[in-house]
């Protein structure tokens, strides 16, 4: 699976939109991008994931470049409960479950 | 409701004892996993399970064992041999298929003295 970077931290007002970078310049034609977070202490939560087209759901979108080597996780109107660590993952089709964790980007909301 | 459950929440236990983490779905899932967390890091996989009686070694498995005799039921035993146990563990669970999703439960957090 190929490997990502992530910004360590990240600030955002709140009210406004969230752009969370990542780079996995050695994706796969195969490999999807995930999107998971963590709010301290608990499980973390899925968000969103795409292949090669952007995708949008209740709680964010996800905008992927042409050449699939960088992603972006947009938050559109970030709220004080959207502070969290925000994981992002690549990962192949094949019969291997394993998602490859980082460390993700620490996002702060703040008033 | 559907979901995954982790028991207990937190957990205490001294050098020396096996333990044994309890995690249980109701979502009619086929995969399950078994990771460790230690603070300020990602998760590392222990061990995953994609089918009823059989299961997996992630990156991490030295020092646990895993059983999966039913679906809905995934426990693991932290053993003795593990040199540095005390972490928080967490237990997910997807459909088959990489394409899927992984559903997290709320974690327990082992303390070894």
């Amino acid at each position: 699976d190929a490997k990502t970077t992530q910004p360590p931290s990240m600030d955002c007002a709140e009210g406004r939109a969230a752009n969370l970078p990542c780079n996995h310049s050695t994706i796969s034609g195969n490999e999807y991008v995930y999107w998971y977070r963590q709010i301290h202490s608990q499980g973390p939560q899925y968000i969103i994931h795409g292949l090669k087209n952007n995708e949008t759901n209740e709680m964010a979108s996800l905008i992927i470049t042409e050449d699939r080597k960088s992603s972006t996780l947009i938050l559109p109107h970030a709220t004080l409960r959207d502070t969290a660590v925000y994981y992002c993952i690549v990962r192949g089709m094949d019969s291997n479950y394993q998602l490859i964790w980082g460390a993700g980007t620490k996002l702060i909301i703040k008033p | 409701d559907g979901g995954i459950t982790q028991s207990p929440k937190y957990l205490f236990r001294k050098e020396g004892q096996n333990v044994t983490l309890s995690c249980e779905q109701n979502l009619n899932h086929d995969a399950m996993y078994w990771y460790r967390q230690d603070p300020g890091q990602g998760l590392r996989l222990i061990y995953y399970s994609q089918i009823v009686n059989d299961f997996q070694k992630g990156d991490i498995a030295e020092g646990y064992s895993v059983s999966r005799e039913k679906k809905e039921s995934f426990p693991l035993t932290v053993t003795s041999a593990q040199k540095n146990p005390t972490a928080f563990y967490l237990c997910a669970s997807s459909k088959g298929g990489a394409s899927y999703e992984q559903y997290f439960g709320p974690g327990t957090r082992l303390t070894v003295t």
